[in-house]
């Protein structure tokens, strides 16, 4: 089945701290691949997308996230968290047909000034 | 941009209550979609729609149902709430063939 898990569920980082999420996808074949955010308060708005060419795809706010086929992963990245970075992240992955869109279980991402 | 409007951010109801959750996109799209998240679990889909009139299960549907008679409202309705649907629920549109959804503000609702 088609699945996508995201291994951490609570992160907690100081301001200009690194950040790496991570979202490993369980698909067989074309995958687009999506982060999408949540920030308190508000409704969940798309972060980034890959559909294909470059793996390394850049979104809103300083975010990137690398398309790895070889390791099934698409994990989320920013150089230098700042506090207005806290929030939920989702990691999907679509492969056609609507309901075939699955999310990740979430990871909450709390930034400490 | 387009904007998905759910018609409530909060509701409180009680167990056996009839529930509404409406949904109002303001362009001609066809595909709208119910999710419902809850902690730890992320979003799971409820029902999803491409067409007035159209509705299609999503992976979660028991104890809901849709109604879709105009291409840009999408509801949901739960017949007889439970304290087991105290969630928050999300309406999406979607373009087409892609997988990228669009989001409203979501409606949490508790049912005591």
């Amino acid at each position: 089945a088609q699945s996508v898990s995201q291994h951490n569920h609570h992160v907690i980082l100081s301001e200009a701290a690194s950040l790496e999420l991570g979202c490993n996808y369980s698909y067989g074949g074309t995958v687009n691949l999506f982060w999408y955010v949540q920030y308190p308060g508000q409704h969940l708005q798309l972060l980034l997308k890959y559909f294909s060419g470059d793996p390394l795809v850049k979104g809103i706010k300083g975010f990137e996230a690398e398309f790895i086929k070889s390791k099934f992963s698409f994990n989320l990245r920013k150089p230098s968290v700042q506090w207005s970075d806290t929030a939920e992240y989702f990691c999907a992955g679509y492969s056609g047909g609507y309901q075939k869109v699955t999310f990740g279980t979430g990871t909450k991402l709390q930034v400490i000034p | 941009d387009v904007k998905v409007t759910q018609s409530s951010r909060y509701l409180v109801k009680r167990t056996g209550e009839k529930v509404f959750l409406e949904c109002v996109q303001d362009m001609d799209h066809e595909n709208m979609f119910w999710y419902r998240q809850d902690p730890g679990l992320g979003l799971r889909l409820i029902y999803f729609s491409y067409d007035v009139k159209m509705k299609e299960k999503g992976d979660i549907p028991e104890g809901y149902s849709v109604s879709r008679e105009k291409k840009e409202r999408f509801s949901l309705i739960l017949e007889s709430a439970s304290t087991n649907q105290t969630s928050m629920y999300l309406c999406a549109w979607g373009g087409p063939n892609t997988g990228e959804l669009f989001f409203g503000e979501g409606s949490r609702l508790t049912v005591l």
